[in-house]
């Protein structure tokens, strides 16, 4: 089964910090690879998507690379705000799942602390 | 623009009674999703639609009937709601498929199935 895990499932971090969120999946035949922001309470807000034949995106101080052979995807995040407190989902469209069907991780929730 | 927006917000069923839950979107995106999504499961995909008057199947889609009459709608329809469907429902769209672009999300509707 093609699953995407995100580890660790929260993360608390002083505020300025520079960190990193993990996102891996089973299965290295993927369209592509995406990264959202969820607010409490609130839908997803698209950050990043990066295609199978791309290495990494970037959008301000965030900066998402993508590792195929090793089934790995991570968000970079620098110079962090409290304001980037959020729940992070990654998200892979793999290639047998035709072009619809994005299988989620479960998310990590980041806490950035002033 | 609006964006993607979801009708209601909040609802409490009894077990057994129906609704439709309302997604609108007027961004003239071709394509629409409902997902659902659980503590501890993250986002799964119910159903899709890739234009006006088609719809199908994601992967949970029991005990759930959606319709697309008009291309900026798309209604989830619960015939007769069980616990196990107490969830929040987000709706989301795009104007091409996921292989060529992110998901735009509505704010979501909590449901309670008592």
């Amino acid at each position: 089964k093609q699953e995407v895990t995100q580890i660790p499932a929260a993360l608390s971090v002083p505020e300025g910090e520079n960190l990193v969120l993990n996102c891996s999946f089973t299965d290295s035949a993927i369209y592509n690879l995406q990264w959202f922001r969820q607010d409490p309470g609130k839908g997803l807000t698209s950050l990043l998507l990066i295609q199978s034949s791309q290495r990494e995106q970037t959008s301000g101080r965030l900066n998402a690379s993508l590792d195929k052979s090793s089934g790995r995807s991570t968000l970079y995040i620098a110079a962090s705000q409290p304001g980037d407190s959020a729940t992070y989902l990654c998200a892979a469209l793999f290639s047998g799942a035709g072009s619809y069907q994005l299988t989620f991780g479960k998310g990590t929730k980041l806490s950035v602390i002033p | 623009n609006a964006g993607v927006t979801q009708t209601p917000k909040f609802r409490v069923l009894k077990t057994g009674q129906s609704m439709t839950l309302l997604c609108a979107q007027d961004m003239n995106h071709e394509y629409m999703y409902w997902y659902r999504q659980d503590p501890g499961m993250g986002l799964r995909l119910i159903h899709y639609s890739v234009g006006e008057g088609t719809t199908a199947k994601g992967e949970v889609p029991d005990g759930y009937n959606v319709s697309r009459l008009k291309k900026q709608n798309f209604l989830l329809g619960l015939e007769s709601a069980a616990p196990s469907q107490t969830s929040v429902y987000f709706c989301a769209s795009s104007y091409y498929s996921a292989r060529q672009e992110t998901q735009y999300f509505g704010p979501g509707t909590r449901l309670l199935v008592l």
